[in-house]
């Protein structure tokens, strides 16, 4: 089962307003990544936050992390029409090096 | 330029057809997974191999295999194939594996229609 669950499944905004992805997880976790992928394509790494991180940022980035309640966030400030796409997450268990699991990710719309 | 690369892009094949879906990386990385994505979805790991002859079942491994005789490739056998295995499949690298925090790389995927 994936241990990492995403919400909203869709999200939909205009260009220029900010966008917020909600992750949940199961297990105690070594890092928990966000990746994009656009349309079928492979995903891209956009930021790794570590168990003992809190926040980190990255350029219109901001995540989040919140160990006692086993959850992340992603935020996208100032959204463009160019950042339409799904966005993952990914956690890799500290129990069980290698292995990985991706949420089912929220596809984020992003109007002009 | 640094890449994982997957063959074939697209593949059609019919029910008990041995098919091979090669992965092939050129960053020296010592960690590599296979995963499907079924549409809505999100990932799920098939095997990962954390460097050469060592690889570990992911959460769905049944009707595959893998091996890793050398560190830049990792092919996903289907040794017969059926239709609940017509998927879009990913393969992924990285320098090393196992709570390093290192992030994937991944292929462009390989749609894979079984008849």
């Amino acid at each position: 089962s994936q241990q990492g669950e995403e919400d909203p499944q869709a999200l939909s905004i205009q260009e220029g307003e900010n966008a917020t992805m909600n992750c949940s997880y199961k297990t105690s976790i070594n890092n928990l990544q966000w990746y994009r992928q656009n349309s079928g394509r492979g995903l891209v790494h956009l930021i790794l936050i570590r168990s003992n991180e809190r926040e980190k940022h990255s350029g219109r980035l901001r995540v989040t992390l919140d160990t006692s309640k086993k959850s992340s966030s992603l935020l996208i400030t100032a959204s463009r029409a160019a950042d339409t796409a799904s966005y993952f997450c990914a956690t890799e268990p500290n129990t069980n090096a290698g292995k990985s699991t991706f949420g089912d990710g929220t596809t984020l719309t992003v109007k002009p | 330029e640094a890449q994982v690369t997957q063959n074939p892009r697209y593949l059609i094949t019919v029910t008990g057809k041995k098919l091979t879906v090669t992965c092939s990386q050129n960053m020296n990385h010592e960690y590599m997974s296979w995963y499907r994505q079924d549409p809505g979805l999100g990932l799920r790991q098939i095997y990962y191999s954390m460097n050469v002859e060592v690889t570990d079942k992911g959460d769905v491994p049944e009707g595959y295999k893998v091996s890793r005789k050398e560190k830049r490739n990792f092919p996903l056998i289907l040794e017969s194939p059926s239709p609940n295995q017509t998927s879009l499949y990913f393969c992924a690298s990285s320098y090393t594996g196992g709570g390093s925090n290192e992030k994937l790389f991944f292929g462009s995927g390989t749609q894979l229609s079984v008849l």
